[in-house]
Order: structure tokens, then sequence, then C-alpha cells
């Protein structure tokens, strides 16, 4: 099956810079990427997916980009802000089949 | 439309007692789905169903049961609760298996003593 790292587990930054966050996969049939954010005692929410017939994909100050070949994907958020403070998940799927998810990532902004 | 609404948002067991976690979805999704999240776990999942009818295994189904009778609802059933399913339940639907973004419910908080 399926099989999502994800790298790091902790992350902190200040406020203004950016956040990358790191995902490999194992299934070279997966074909739907999702980032999902989840704030403390909340549900995950989806934030980005992108498709495997496309490379980059962006929305406002984040983007998510997607190397088949090297079967790694990557969350990026620019100008971060304290609200971004969040666990982020990647997750992974080819169609048919159930999400992965990565052990998630704790983003920390300060101020 | 309120989404997907898990019922109870909290809950303490003792072990052996059995219970049912309720969870029900208004936007007529097909695919429903079960995970635990335990911290540096990320979510696992427990069991799925791609329809009325029809439910499959997870990574992590020893312990639980499901069914589907209708499109709206997925319980979730311990049958003989252990300390180990001390846990965060989240259930998910979304309009297609594995090709659309999952709504997650809120959550359910569970203590097995």
């Amino acid at each position: 099956g399926e099989n999502v790292e994800q790298h790091p587990s902790t992350l902190s930054v200040q406020e203004g810079d950016s956040a990358v966050i790191k995902c490999t996969y194992s299934d070279s049939a997966s074909n739907y990427f999702p980032w999902y954010k989840q704030e403390l005692g909340k549900r995950p929410q989806l934030i980005i997916d992108i498709r495997s017939n496309v490379g980059e994909k962006k929305d406002q100050r984040i983007a998510v980009t997607l190397n088949k070949t090297a079967k790694h994907f990557s969350l990026h958020i620019t100008e971060t802000q304290p609200e971004d403070s969040a666990v982020y998940f990647c997750a992974a799927v080819r169609s048919g089949y159930a999400l992965n998810f990565g052990k998630g990532t704790s983003l920390l902004v300060t101020p | 439309n309120a989404g997907v609404t898990q019922t109870p948002k909290f809950q303490v067991l003792k072990t052996g007692q059995s219970m049912t976690l309720q969870c029900a979805q208004d936007m007529n999704h097909e695919y429903m789905s079960w995970y635990r999240q335990d911290p540096g776990m990320g979510l696992r999942l427990i069991h799925y169903s791609v329809g009325a009818g029809i439910t499959d295994q997870g990574e992590v189904p020893n312990g639980y049961n499901v069914s589907r009778s209708t499109t709206e609802d997925f319980p979730l059933r311990l049958l003989s609760a252990a300390p180990s399913q001390t846990s965060v339940y989240f259930c998910a639907s979304s309009q297609g298996q594995g090709r659309e973004p999952q709504h997650f419910g809120d959550g359910t908080r569970l203590s097995i003593l």
C-alpha cells in the first residue's frame, strides 16, 4: 500500500518568513495530493490540493509543488502569520483507494 | 447544510464496555470513512465505505465494527473497549473515493479507563 513520509515533524519560523513542508510517497499510481491544516482541538481542514496532471498550484500565500518522477510534493507558505500556526498533514492516494496521511508537521510562527 | 456531524463530542468508558460513535452527513456523499488520531501518529484509517451496504477495512480495523445502511449514516462500534482505543476519532466524507476533498467532522474524544 501507499506510504507517505512527511518532514519535518516540527517547524518554527518567524512571522514573515516562508515555511516549507515536504512529503514523499511510495505508490507511483497515486494521483491526488491534498494538504490539511488542523488547529488545536479542531478538525482537519483542506487548504489546498493538487492532482498528478499539474506540477504546481497556488492559492494566495500557499502553494503546492509536485514532482512525480521523484515522488515528492511540498507545501510552501509565504509571508507566514501567527494564525498559520497549526499541524499540517499531507496525504496521497490513487483513485478508488483511501487517503494515506503523513504523520504531520507542527508549525509554529512566532511574532 | 450541517456537513459532517459526529456525536458524542466526548465520552469516557470503562474497559470492556461497548459503544457506538455516530456520524452523519447531509451532502449526499458516497464515500465515508473513520480515522483515529493519536499523538505523533497522524490520521490512521479504521474503516471506510464507498456506498450504502458496502464497507471495508482500513489500516487499523481490529476492535471496531461499522455498517452503512443509508448514504447519510456511518456509525462506528467499539465492541469491547480497551485502553489502547483511547483516541480522537474523526469521521469524514467525500464525493468520490480518494479523488475529492474529504470533509471532516469535529471529532469524538474517547477515553477508556
